[in-house]
């Protein structure tokens, strides 16, 4: 119930590709879910982060697709670049003890 | 703005020591702070959750007695892993709150990677 199931584990794109990740959640209760990204070392950063009352928000070449009877939601990376390469872990949280509970992640690797 | 930040970045010690990790959130106030440990190639797991001026709330199978949590200031939590073993080598991360704003928005900090000899 507590679970978010992320998917692929990892994902080669090339340069000016569109990368995307899925995760999928039990717990009805969820009403946030945010997706960071981490470089190694590094702590995770905010990417990006939606609620079930709207079905798709884009920041940049950032989208979130919300799909609430599905209980999935998926990051779209537009115009991947190098830069990207990284770890992206999806989450999702209530607003009973806004604990987060994170994805499996995924490694993403852009080559030029 | 919401930056967090640890203390040490990284730290060594022997086996048998306590370490003690800093986090502090710098330009908001945080009355929530998680920690999360991180083993390489995988996600980031639960902790504790603290809250200012109380008690940590501890996740399933984490031991109380040797990772303490104080959240002394709403800026200030702190965790010291006790009588540290080498399986205590990990990454911690600390993500805050913020007194203001979206209650389930955390900022993370950079992370402490303690390595146990």
């Amino acid at each position: 119930q507590q679970q978010v199931k992320q998917s692929p584990q990892s994902l080669i794109v090339q340069k000016g590709g569109i990368s995307i990740i899925n995760c999928a959640y039990e717990n009805t209760a969820f009403d946030y879910f945010p997706w960071y990204q981490q470089f190694p070392g590094k702590g995770p950063a905010l990417l990006i982060a939606i609620r079930p009352d709207v079905s798709e928000k884009k920041e940049g070449r950032f989208t979130i697709s919300f799909n609430k009877s599905a209980k999935q939601f998926s990051l779209h990376i537009m115009d991947s670049q190098p830069g990207d390469s990284a770890t992206y872990f999806c989450a999702a949280s209530n607003n009973q003890g806004g604990k987060l509970i994170f994805g499996q992640g995924t490694e993403l690797s852009v080559k030029p | 703005g919401a930056v967090v930040s640890q203390h040490p970045s990284w730290v060594i010690c022997k086996s048998g020591t306590s370490v003690k990790i800093e986090c502090r959130s710098l330009d908001f106030q945080a009355t929530t702070m998680f920690w999360y440990r991180q083993f390489p190639k995988q996600s980031l797991m639960l902790m504790a959750t603290s809250n200012e001026g109380s008690k940590a709330t501890y996740e399933q199978g984490v031991e109380k007695d040797k990772f303490l949590i104080n959240h002394a200031s709403l800026t200030l939590s702190t965790l010291t892993v006790t009588s540290a073993h080498p399986e205590d080598s990990s990454f911690y991360i600390c993500s805050a709150r913020p007194l203001a704003g979206s209650y389930n928005e955390q900022f993370f900090g950079p992370g402490t990677r303690l390595t146990v000899l």
